[in-house]
């Protein structure tokens, strides 16, 4: 059974510039949700899809947006790229179905120069 | 004031001790607690998870929540140089009306479990 999966693993940006983070939810979950961490800190939530709609965001600026498909996977986009949202960019899939349980992928390496 | 607090550590011990990893937090709607393991630059694992207040134990893992106080524990017994990585606590809970799905994490304690 497949985990959850993130690409690229790594990337390099220059600022301005605009990225696509891709991520596939572990097999049988239907909510995925971003986090970004930077160096040395916890994750912090960007936002939360389900049934291809955001269904909640953190305290992130509009140039954060994001998609879900119809087989769940998820796309994260950043525009405007700034040398601040150099970071590991975390998805995380889980059951809407009563519980908080949430599976983490290996993450996306970004950095902006 | 962060909604959860975590001592960044890092917190260094010999093999074999038992390792004791705290947080706390201020938000009352919090029910839902997990801890994760997260290797150098590797994405979080769940390690566990536990709903409201007690005790859950896992192997050599212990979790511990107390509501009435906003405190949670991890115990690691018998630890081993392979256990060295940093420790997050993350929280959930029904904030009314919205979904459960946002963890919010604790800033993380490094572990080192030396020979």
């Amino acid at each position: 059974d497949a985990g959850v999966t993130q690409s690229p693993t790594h990337l390099i940006k220059t600022r301005g510039q605009q990225v696509t983070l891709r991520c596939s939810p572990k097999s049988g979950h239907d909510t995925v949700s971003w986090y970004q961490q930077a160096l040395g800190q916890g994750p912090q939530f960007i936002f939360q899809y389900y049934e291809e709609e955001e269904r909640q965001r953190g305290n992130f600026p509009d140039r954060f947006s994001g998609h879900q498909f119809p087989n769940y996977s998820s796309e994260l986009n950043v525009n405007a790229l700034l040398l601040g949202d150099s970071a590991l960019y975390l998805c995380a899939s889980s059951l809407d179905r009563g519980t908080a349980e949430a599976f983490f992928g290996q993450g996306t390496r970004l950095t902006v120069v | 004031q962060k909604e959860v607090e975590q001592d960044p550590g890092p917190l260094s011990v010999p093999e074999g001790a038992i390792v004791s990893l705290n947080c706390t937090y201020s938000n009352s709607a919090f029910q839902y607690f997990m801890w994760y393991r997260q290797y150098s630059r590797k994405g979080p694992e769940l390690l566990m998870y536990t709903y409201s207040s007690g005790n859950k134990e896992d192997g050599r893992f212990t979790a511990q929540v107390d509501k009435s106080s906003k405190y949670i524990s991890l115990f690691i017994r018998d630890s081993q140089p392979s256990d060295s990585a940093t420790y997050l606590c993350a929280m959930s809970g029904f904030d009314g009306g919205t979904s459960y799905g946002k963890l919010t994490f604790g800033q993380g304690t490094i572990l080192t479990v030396h020979p």
